[in-house]
């Protein structure tokens, strides 16, 4: 089963890029990656999803290796409200399991 | 643009009551799903639907039951609330269907706090 594995916490800085790499070693063929962010007290929030090479959106871009056995979202310029739990997903062609989330990576951007 | 909506948002049970949390969505998708997160920890399924009528185990189903109504909403009980249930629980649903790898973007309630004494 496709398990996920990342960082417990980070620390960073307002205006710098920050790199979350998220490791699944078993990924299925079929399965995407999709990447959450959650504030305390909220649900997660999506933030993007990808299945392999690079995707880019306005807010955040993930890349994958050919192999697909990790990924790493790229946060470029965090500012201190980018401080949250990010969870990194992976797809869901091997059962239920793989729709949990682990613990997360902890980002805390300070001034 | 409600998206999610889950109630009641706390609750305080005493161990042995029951209770049913309550979810709908607005967004006319297939999948919906039920989450618990404790402290510390990362989200855990409960229970999943991936269609109206069709309900199925997922990590963590002891202890509770649930319902799909109909395609807005998704109802999960609590049949005899024991302190270890004790956690906020989370409501999400999806415009695609489980077990095709592209979860597509799960929309998350705000989230229903509940305390078991």
């Amino acid at each position: 089963l496709a398990k996920t594995t990342q960082p417990i916490s980070m620390d960073s800085y307002e205006g710098q890029e920050v790199n979350i790499t998220c490791s699944h070693n078993n990924i299925a063929t079929n399965d995407y990656i999709t990447w959450y962010q959650q504030f305390p007290s909220q649900g997660p929030r999506f933030i993007i999803q990808g299945y392999k090479t690079k995707v880019t959106n306005e807010v955040a871009s993930l890349f994958i290796p050919a192999d697909r056995k990790s990924s790493t979202l790229s946060l470029p310029r965090v500012s201190l409200s980018d401080t949250a739990v990010y969870y990194c997903l992976v797809g869901d062609t091997e059962g239920y399991s793989t729709l949990t989330f682990g613990k997360g990576t902890m980002l805390l951007v300070s001034p | 643009n409600a998206g999610v909506t889950q109630t009641p948002k706390f609750q305080v049970l005493k161990t042995g009551q029951s209770m049913t949390l309550q979810c709908a969505q607005d967004m006319n998708h297939n999948s919906m799903y039920w989450y618990r997160q404790d402290p510390g920890m990362g989200l855990r399924l409960i229970y999943y639907s991936a269609s109206e009528g069709t309900t199925d185990k997922g990590e963590v189903p002891n202890g509770y039951n649930v319902s799909r109504l109909n395609k807005r909403e998704f109802s999960l009980r609590l049949e005899s609330a024991a302190p270890s249930q004790t956690s906020v629980y989370f409501c999400a649903s999806s415009r695609l269907e489980p077990g095709q790898g592209e979860t597509g973007e799960l929309f998350f309630g705000e989230g229903s706090r509940l305390t078991v004494l």
